[in-house]
């Protein structure tokens, strides 16, 4: 069964600095990493997808990937309060007999961010 | 715009009654998914399908079962609640190769309380 291990917090960062989302996984076959975000009542939405080791960057965002030492990270920067939420580390999984695929999800952190 | 519905919201149910989870998607999605979610356990699969009449455990489906008898409906089955089972419980749907996009669409939720 594969494991992904996230800090579940709470994380707080002050308004207008970087936060430091971060993310261990088990399986080294591993090649597909997600995160989602989570508003607290809410379901949780896809934000960012990266496949190869570095650096992912859309707007604010950016996800890094070193498949080496098994650890992906999603770093927000210039942190608005609206970022306020919990964000999901998810891999993929594939099922017995390749019938489909799926995906497991860490525990999530609590990010706040204080105005 | 893509919906997955879940038919409750809200349901309270006693020890060793049978409950039925209703989720449909209107994105003609091969892939559905019955998560659980626990404070500090994070999102757990129960079991998910990828084609009619298909189905393929996963993480937790002891106590639980599915059926998909249409692409657009997976009902998660609770043969005979148990306390243990008041969770909230999230639907999602994706097409196949979700390792490739990653994007699962949750519906709402439906908050199980059994007594």
């Amino acid at each position: 069964q594969k494991e992904v291990e996230q800090n579940s917090g709470p994380l707080s960062v002050p308004e207008g600095a970087i936060a430091s989302l971060n993310c261990t996984y088990s399986d080294r076959v591993s090649q597909s990493f997600f995160w989602y975000r989570q508003y607290s009542g809410k379901s949780p939405e896809l934000i960012m997808s990266i496949y190869s080791n570095g650096d992912k960057e859309d707007g604010r965002f950016t996800a890094q990937l070193n498949k080496a030492s098994q650890y992906v990270s999603l770093l927000i920067r210039d942190s608005q309060p609206s970022d306020s939420a919990t964000y999901l580390c998810a891999v993929n999984i594939d099922a017995p007999g390749g019938g489909a695929d799926g995906l497991t999800f860490g525990k999530g952190t609590h990010l706040i961010i204080q105005p | 715009d893509v919906k997955v519905t879940q038919s409750s919201r809200y349901l309270v149910k006693r020890t060793g009654e049978k409950v039925f989870l209703e989720c449909v998607q209107d994105m003609d999605h091969e892939n559905m998914f019955w998560y659980r979610q626990d404070p500090g356990l994070g999102l757990r699969l129960i079991y998910f399908s990828y084609d009619v009449k298909m189905k393929e455990k996963g993480d937790i489906p002891e106590g639980y079962s599915v059926s998909r008898e249409k692409k657009e409906r997976f009902s998660l089955i609770l043969e005979s609640a148990s306390t243990n089972q008041t969770s909230m419980y999230l639907c999602a749907s994706s097409f196949p190769g979700l390792a490739i996009t990653g994007e699962l669409f949750f519906g709402e939720g439906s908050r199980l309380t059994v007594l």
